[in-house]
């Protein structure tokens, strides 16, 4: 299995931004795809799962900016975050039950 | 809240010495169906993390077995026993019990002297 993410975002400040998470191989051999953000220069940080019944679980601190579904049609998984702020500025990494990473997009957000 | 609290911050190891981290968590990571959920991470430079480590001792297909963990309840380890430049990165641990309140500890950066 192999993940791969979308291109790096660039957003204003209130804006929203939508993430994916690409699935190659056998993409029901992954029960949760967890989204996990770093800041520059700053450690990691759980931002939330979503696995392929659409059933969710966010961090406490982001619940009520953060959405992740997944296509009804093919094996891609998505995460939403609004209400950017500068704090959002991170690389976002998808990763199958925390054991296989994608390769990170970096998301910028700024005025 | 589970607080998970690494040390040191950085380390700087001389080849071929043994290096240890230390994790602690803010509350047991043991549960009911007696599984503790603690991993550990290396995350070299440009790169996503790797996972090292399952339910704090069991080493992931292809990891050297150099690297081991150990603990139980909220005190947790992670060894090297020989040091060697392809260890260098930060190191990360990571409780899975209770995701949505705090997940990683605050990393551990080991260098080669």
């Amino acid at each position: 299995v192999q993940l791969v993410q979308s291109g790096a975002e660039v957003k204003n400040p209130g804006a929203s931004v939508k993430l994916s998470c690409n699935l190659s191989g056998d993409a029901f051999s992954i029960h949760f795809i967890h989204w996990v953000r770093q800041a520059p220069g700053q450690g990691l940080e759980w931002v939330g799962l979503v696995n392929h019944k659409n059933i969710t679980a966010y961090a406490d601190k982001l619940e009520d900016r953060v959405s992740m579904t997944r296509d009804t049609s093919t094996p891609t998984f998505h995460l939403e975050l609004s209400s950017l702020n500068s704090d959002d500025t991170a690389v976002y990494f998808c990763a199958g039950d925390m054991i296989i990473w994608g390769q990170g997009t970096l998301v910028t957000v700024s005025s | 809240d589970i607080v998970m609290t690494q040390s040191p911050p950085s380390l700087s190891v001389t080849p071929g010495q043994p290096a240890s981290i230390s994790c602690k968590s803010s509350q047991s990571l043991l549960d009911s169906d007696g599984r503790t959920h603690l991993l550990w991470y290396l995350q070299k430079p440009g790169q996503p993390p790797q996972v090292l480590i399952s339910e704090v001792s069991k080493r992931l297909s292809g990891v050297s077995d150099r690297i081991s963990g150990s603990g139980s309840g909220t005190d947790f380890t992670l060894q090297i026993s020989r040091v060697e430049a392809a260890d260098v990165g930060v190191y990360y641990c990571m409780q899975s019990l209770q995701l949505t309140s705090g997940a990683f500890g605050g990393g551990t950066r080991v260098e080669i002297k």
